[in-house]
């Protein structure tokens, strides 16, 4: 197992398109998480996954903003009718327990022109 | 909401010289961890602390939780070019809220000059 893995790495899309992101955990992982990070602040919250439950959602989470993970395995996260202000790194994490440390993929970096 | 502050927000530092970090949570928390991020990189786990009061050491890497467990410092001895990133605390909220996730400070970013 060589970590999380995301895909794609970068994205840019036109404003109004639709993106589609996955993460790969790592396998004896059963919790998922995914993060947004802009430059200069830390990872901000969006939602988090136990097996293929999502147990917790950010409030500040538009409703363009949709994650699944069907099998409790990979996540995908969609954006619908992207906007500027969703230009960001999206971070997924993984970990086994709950007071784990988490750990990160290299994130897909989107661009919203 | 849980709000978790850092400062100083940069700090730039002489080879060898120490340097701190400092974490504050708006509500108590059940754990906190440090984590680093490189430049160009992605966040990586350092350490977790549980107990009020607690005190880790990883080589020249000493992490404490406050009493109240609303706050935490991070203070680097004899800092080097490799200790270069941005350091970030994050906090899981306790009894009174915040929830199963961590939420991330705002972090400080260390640059180290020869």
């Amino acid at each position: 197992d060589t970590g999380v893995s995301q895909d794609p790495r970068h994205k840019i899309t036109k404003r109004g398109q639709n993106v589609t992101f996955r993460c790969d955990p790592i396998s004896e992982h059963n919790r998922l998480y995914w993060y947004r990070q802009t430059l200069g602040q830390g990872p901000e919250f969006l939602t988090y996954f136990q097996n293929e439950a999502q147990l917790e959602k950010s409030r500040l989470l538009s409703d363009r903003f949709s994650a699944e993970r069907p099998k409790g395995s990979f996540s995908t996260l969609e954006i619908q009718r992207t906007e500027q202000g969703d230009s960001a790194m999206y971070l997924c994490a993984s970990s086994s327990e709950a007071n784990y440390g988490y750990t990160f993929g290299s994130g897909t970096r989107l661009t919203v022109v | 909401g849980q709000q978790v502050m850092q400062i100083p927000q940069y700090q730039h530092v002489q080879e060898g010289e120490d340097f701190t970090t400092y974490c504050n949570s708006s509500t108590t928390l059940s754990n906190i961890q440090w984590y680093k991020q490189r430049p160009g990189g992605h966040p990586v786990f350092l350490i977790q602390l549980v107990k009020s009061g607690e005190v880790k050491k990883q080589k020249r890497l000493t992490f404490q939780f406050g009493e109240a467990k609303k706050n935490s410092s991070l203070h680097i001895t004899a800092t080097q070019t490799t200790d270069v990133g941005t350091y970030f605390c994050a906090g899981r909220g306790g009894l009174t809220g915040g929830g199963n996730k961590l939420t991330f400070g705002t972090g400080t970013q260390l640059k180290v000059e020869l």
